[in-house]
């Protein structure tokens, strides 16, 4: 399985921008890069997903690079509950497809933001 | 907007003994997933439903088993427990009709403390 390098930790301070790199440098053509946050004491959170072009949705961007070999998490205006790990995930829709693809996600070691009143 | 629910939320177990979690999916919801979190550590997937068939399964020890039932809810059967099995325990949903449509819906989590 292609893999995802993230940094350890981050730190910001609120309501500024935050960009939250990811390395996949093996990723497949059809990998998506899925985001998603776990909050303290909390179950993970779906962030964001995308292919190849860059993505906007309510809580975040996406921006991934032309050759795909890295994205970067955007928060345009981080908050104090933004504070949470945050996870980069590759995943195949095609995997396990003909089983209606249930393939679990499989995290690493994601992102630990630190937001700074 | 309806959650995941899973039950119970903190259980106590001593070691040999078995434990029974159960998760009931967000209605309409036929895809259900497992994941084990230790003390500071990232989630794990265990294993994973449609339909009712078991469609991917991952790290999980051959003394869990796990089923989903008719009405998509699933369980998770721990036996002979171990000190190393206290962990978090979530429990993931998703329409699984089209692979294209990720989002998985966690719940709260159970807590089982093996002593």
């Amino acid at each position: 399985d292609a893999k995802t390098t993230q940094p350890n930790s981050m730190e910001s301070n609120e309501e500024e921008p935050v960009h939250l790199p990811c390395n996949h440098s093996t990723i497949s053509g059809t990998d998506y890069i899925h985001w998603y946050r776990q909050l303290p004491s909390q179950g993970p959170e779906y962030v964001i997903h995308g292919l190849t072009s860059n993505v906007n949705n309510r809580m975040a961007s996406l921006a991934i690079a032309e050759d795909r070999k890295s994205s970067t998490l955007i928060l345009h205006r981080a908050t104090l509950r933004d504070a949470a790990v945050y996870y980069c995930i590759l995943r195949d829709p095609l995997r396990l497809s003909s089983g209606g693809g249930a393939d679990g996600l499989t995290f690493g070691k994601g992102t630990h933001l630190i937001i700074q009143p | 907007a309806a959650g995941v629910i899973q039950s119970p939320r903190h259980l106590i177990k001593e070691k040999r003994e078995t434990a029974t979690l159960k998760c009931y999916p967000i209605p309409r919801h036929d895809t259900v997933y497992w994941y084990q979190q230790g003390p500071g550590q990232d989630p794990q997937f265990l294993i994973s439903f449609y339909e009712k068939m078991q469609s991917d399964k991952g790290s999980i020890p051959d003394r869990f088993s796990a089923q989903q039932f008719s009405d998509y809810h699933s369980e998770l059967n721990m036996s002979s427990l171990e000190l190393g099995d206290s962990a978090l325990y979530f429990c993931a949903s998703r329409l699984g009709t089209d692979p294209r449509d990720y989002e998985q819906y966690f719940g709260p989590g159970t807590r089982l403390t093996v002593t």
